[in-house]
């Protein structure tokens, strides 16, 4: 059971805009940033957004990122058939000492 | 260009035990924290563990802590995790990753448990 709370799945059509939340505590997502991965299928992870809202270079300005209190959200808006992957947010956890993910949201283009 | 290469994954018993590195390039390895991250064949990621720059702080995922060990060599560019007592529950492949915001990763390496 994954101490981050993401929905499963989530879908759009191209050109809509999709949001992806990210519940978790005081000990998380309260205290600490938070960072967001894309997984196409069958590739490693690759980081899409950092420090709650900050794009690495390369990342499309069509994904956003944003947190409030003990939660966080992903962005995409102009959806396209390439952000088709697996979406999963992270932070630190004070509690545990460790990282800890979300499950995961599959993003759908349909 | 950044560059991790995980290798040394197998196939072995439960109770066994393995070693896997990341050979880094590409960037000053010693100025870097790093982590390994796995994923079981159809599940999401998980944290396993990390380890500071200079090997003086370590930590572990609960579900690994006390069987596995992590650490580097710096002179050599090199992370490791060592794996004992393994489980079933350990399959997966294991992604090295650069600390900071996991901004580069590997290929991964994958480790299967089974009889």
């Amino acid at each position: 059971q994954s101490v981050l709370t993401q929905p499963p799945s989530a879908s759009g059509t191209p050109g809509q805009r999709v949001t992806i939340s990210c519940s978790g505590t005081r000990s998380n997502i309260g205290s600490n940033t938070v960072n967001w991965y894309q997984q196409l299928p069958g590739t490693a992870p690759r980081l899409l957004m950092y420090g709650n809202s900050q794009r690495p270079s390369g990342v499309p300005d069509r994904f956003s990122g944003s947190k409030s209190g003990t939660s966080a959200s992903l962005a995409i808006s102009g959806l396209r058939s390439e952000d088709e992957a697996d979406y999963y947010c992270v932070s630190w956890d004070d509690s545990l000492n460790g990282y800890v993910f979300g499950v995961g949201t599959r993003v759908t283009v349909v | 260009e950044v560059q991790l290469l995980e290798s040394g994954g197998d196939l072995v018993q439960p109770g066994g035990s393995l070693r896997i590195s990341c050979e880094a390039s590409g960037f000053t390895f010693s100025g870097y924290a790093m982590s390994w991250v796995r994923q079981a064949p159809g599940k999401g990621l998980e944290w396993v563990s990390d380890i500071r720059r200079n090997a003086d702080n370590t930590h572990y995922a609960d579900s690994v802590k006390g069987r596995f060990t992590i650490s580097r060599d710096n002179s050599k560019n090199t992370l490791y995790l060592q794996m004992n007592s393994l489980r079933v529950e350990d399959t997966a492949v294991y992604y090295c990753t650069r600390d900071g915001f996991w901004d580069s990763w590997g290929q991964g390496t994958l480790v299967t448990v089974s009889s």
